[in-house]
């Protein structure tokens, strides 16, 4: 059964701490994306890779946030330092680029990040 | 750029009652149009997708969706829900293989 899988699942930290964030896309995804859903702002997109290589982070905080793909199999994100106003469920989904159903994204299960 | 707006942010709805969640979309170039479902504390589940061809889709958990393009919506209906369905649920849209355009979500609550 394919799966993103999204580590971890609950974070709690104090504000000032690094936070790191990991997902594994499904095998053979060509595409990673990281989106944040808080209450006030719904489902945004942070970030965006294809093929490892950087597409879109315009809705990245640059200053405090980085987000790579080390390798096809990990992608991680990264705050730091964190703040009160990062906590947030964040999201990772995969998917590949092209005609359908290949460009359908599935969706990790998130991970749950307090800020203290 | 593209836009999703969901008409209604909660939906209250007694069991075995049909449902219709609203979803209007703008975009000056050709979408693929989904409806992704979150369960509480849970990721998003796609419900279904329009990609092309037949307007009238069909997803799992009975849901059905109409695309409507002279109308720009893509509303989500249910002939009879469950408990079960209470959750909160997501009208997007994409280009080809780019980034998901979300709306603000519809909270529907089945009440019994």
């Amino acid at each position: 059964d394919a799966r993103v899988t999204q580590t971890p699942r609950h974070k709690v930290t104090e504000m000032g701490q690094e936070v790191t964030m990991r997902c594994q896309p499904i095998l053979g995804h060509n595409t990673v994306f990281w989106y944040r859903q808080t209450m006030m702002q719904g489902l945004e997109l942070l970030a965006y890779f294809r093929n490892r290589a950087p597409l879109d982070d315009s809705g990245m905080p640059k200053d405090r946030f980085s987000a790579e793909m080390p390798d096809a199999t990990l992608a991680t994100l990264k705050i730091q330092p964190s703040e009160p106003r990062d906590s947030a469920v964040y999201f990772c989904a995969s998917g590949s680029r092209g005609p359908p159903p290949k460009n359908i994204q599935y969706f990790g299960a998130g991970t749950r990040l307090s800020v203290l | 750029a593209q836009s999703v707006t969901q008409l209604d942010s909660q939906v209250p709805v007694f069991e075995e009652a049909p449902v219709e969640l609203r979803c209007n979309y703008s975009s000056s170039v050709s979408v693929y149009l989904f409806w992704y479902v979150q369960y509480p504390n849970q990721g998003l589940q796609l419900l279904l997708k329009y990609l092309s061809g037949s307007t009238l889709v069909k997803g799992i958990n009975g849901f059905e969706a109409e695309f409507n393009k002279s109308q720009t919506s893509f509303h989500l209906r249910k002939p009879s829900v469950h408990i079960s369905d209470t959750a909160e649920y997501f009208c997007a849209v994409s280009r080809q293989g780019g980034k998901l355009i979300f709306g603000q979500g519809t909270e529907l609550s089945v009440k019994p």
